[in-house]
């Protein structure tokens, strides 16, 4: 079946440095790909999204190219702040069976010091 | 209400005791997932509504889980006889419309121990 692999975490970081959280997937159909973060406390929250191949989902600096030649959708930011501590899932939605479930990976804890 | 809610955000029960688990999705949202979220692992499904109808059920763990969402909005997860395996927390979700591009809107989840 479907499934996600991200890097294990934690990721420590200090402020500025630079950030990639791996991705890899298996799919049998053709899938969207998220990445989802969960900050202390709250609940999980969309961060981006790609649709189709080579689109590139952006928001709040984070990045993330879906490569289907790889199936990798790695999570990258520039320069890391520490209120971008946080859990970081990416996941995967089948759109064949047009119910929109997600398939997540296990989560990459990031903690960034000051 | 501005976002999905989920009541009660901790659950603490006995081994073979019954649990009925909340969510109010938001307003208007025809699609509802829950999820079984283990701890230090990522989200499982376990079912799907789209209005009142269920119509993926296939990450439900076994007969003692049940759910349901009788008028298209509020839906309740019933899980019978709880075993310790059943310790996680459980998150609602849902989405304007159905489909993979869509986001889906989590609520902060109900963590259940199991005793």
């Amino acid at each position: 079946g479907d499934s996600v692999t991200q890097m294990e975490g934690p990721v420590t970081l200090s402020e500025e440095a630079f950030l990639t959280i791996n991705c890899t997937y298996t799919a049998t159909g053709y899938p969207s790909l998220f990445w989802y973060v969960q900050y202390p406390g709250e609940g999980l929250q969309l961060l981006l999204k790609a649709t189709k191949a080579d689109d590139k989902g952006s928001n709040k600096g984070f990045e993330a190219t879906y490569r289907k030649e790889t199936t990798s959708f790695h999570l990258e930011k520039g320069s890391v702040q520490v209120s971008d501590s946080a859990v970081y899932f990416c996941a995967l939605s089948d759109r064949s069976g047009n119910t929109g479930k997600l398939i997540f990976g296990q989560g990459t804890t990031l903690q960034v010091k000051p | 209400g501005a976002g999905v809610s989920q009541s009660p955000r901790y659950k603490v029960a006995k081994r073979g005791q019954d649990v009925a688990l909340r969510c109010d999705p938001i307003s208007g949202h025809v699609s509802l997932f829950w999820y079984q979220q283990a701890l230090g692992q990522g989200p499982e499904f376990l079912t799907y509504f789209q209005n009142e109808a269920q119509l993926d059920k296939s990450g439900l763990p076994s007969d003692r889980f049940f759910a349901e969402r009788p008028e298209g909005s509020v839906s309740t997860l019933k899980i019978q006889r709880t075993q310790q395996e059943d310790s996680a927390v459980y998150l609602c979700a849902s989405s304007f419309v159905t489909g993979g591009n869509t986001e889906a809107f989590f609520g902060q989840g109900t963590r259940l121990t199991v005793v």
